[in-house]
C-alpha cells in the first residue's frame, strides 16, 4: 500500500464548477499537508500548506485536513479554464532531522469553457 | 525576485555518461531539496540540503550524489546514466526544512 493514495483522474468538469480533491494517507507520523499545481512542463506550484485539522481558505481554494480519517481535500470553487492542470497532495513529516514529503500521483483536471 | 533557477532546461546523454544538473535556490533559503518526477507520476524525494549539509536522503541508488555551496546554491550528480534515469529533476528551496517548497521548473533528462 502506497504510504499517499490520490486518484489519477482524469477529471473534467465545466466552468464554473466546485471541484473537489481528494487524497487519502495510510502514516499517521504526517504533519503538514500541502496542495501544488503543476502545469504541463513547469514545476509545481505551491497552492495550499496546512499544518492542523480544520479548512484553510484562500481565495477561490479551500484546503480541508480530516488527520483522524487520514484523509485530505482541495475544493475549487468557480472553476476556471485556467486551473486546467494537474494537482498534487503532499506531505511530509520528521525524518531524522528533516521533513520528508511524499507527493500523492497527481489528478489531471481539465475545466471545459 | 527571481524563482528557483534550474540549468540545464533540457539534455539528452547517453547511457553510462555521467550527468551534472544544477539549481539557484531563492534569496534567503537555505534549505535545497532535489526530486525525480517521472512522465504520469507524483515527485519522488532524493536529497535534502540545509545549511551546506546532506541532511534527508531518498531512496536513490548511490550513482546520485548532491552538494551545497556557501551560496546555497546546489548541484545534483547522476553517474552511469541508464534509460530509467530519464525523467523531470525537479530542484525545490524554503526557507526552513518544514516543507513548503518552492519549485523551479526543472530540467528534463533523457538518456538514450
Amino acid at each position: 500500500q502506497k504510504e499517499v493514495e490520490q486518484d489519477p483522474g482524469p477529471l473534467s468538469v465545466p466552468e464554473g464548477a466546485i471541484v473537489s480533491l481528494n487524497c487519502t494517507y495510510s502514516n499517521s507520523a504526517f504533519q503538514y499537508f500541502m496542495w501544488y499545481r503543476q502545469y504541463s512542463r513547469k514545476g509545481p506550484e505551491l497552492l495550499m500548506y496546512t499544518y492542523s485539522s480544520g479548512n484553510k481558505e484562500d481565495g477561490r481554494f479551500t484546503a480541508q485536513v480530516d488527520k483522524s480519517s487520514k484523509y485530505i481535500s482541495l475544493f475549487i470553487r468557480d472553476s476556471q479554464p485556467s486551473d486546467s492542470a494537474t494537482y498534487l497532495c503532499a506531505m511530509s513529516m520528521n525524518s531524522g532531522g528533516y521533513q520528508k514529503v511524499t507527493f500523492g500521483t497527481g489528478t489531471k483536471l481539465q475545466v471545459i469553457p | 525576485d527571481a524563482g528557483v533557477t534550474q540549468s540545464p532546461t533540457h539534455l539528452i546523454k547517453t547511457r553510462g555518461q555521467h550527468v551534472t544538473l544544477r539549481c539557484s535556490p531563492i534569496s534567503g533559503h537555505k534549505s535545497v531539496s532535489w526530486y525525480q518526477q517521472v512522465l504520469g507520476q507524483g515527485p519522488q524525494f532524493i536529497f535534502q540540503y540545509y545549511e551546506k549539509e546532506e541532511r534527508g536522503r531518498g531512496n536513490f541508488p548511490d550513482r546520485f550524489s548532491a552538494r551545497q555551496f556557501p551560496n546555497y546554491s546546489s548541484e545534483l550528480n547522476v553517474n552511469a546514466l541508464l534509460l530509467g534515469d530519464s525523467a523531470l529533476y525537479l530542484c525545490a528551496s524554503s526557507w526552513s526544512q518544514n516543507g513548503g517548497y518552492t519549485f523551479g521548473s526543472g530540467t528534463r533528462l533523457t538518456v538514450v
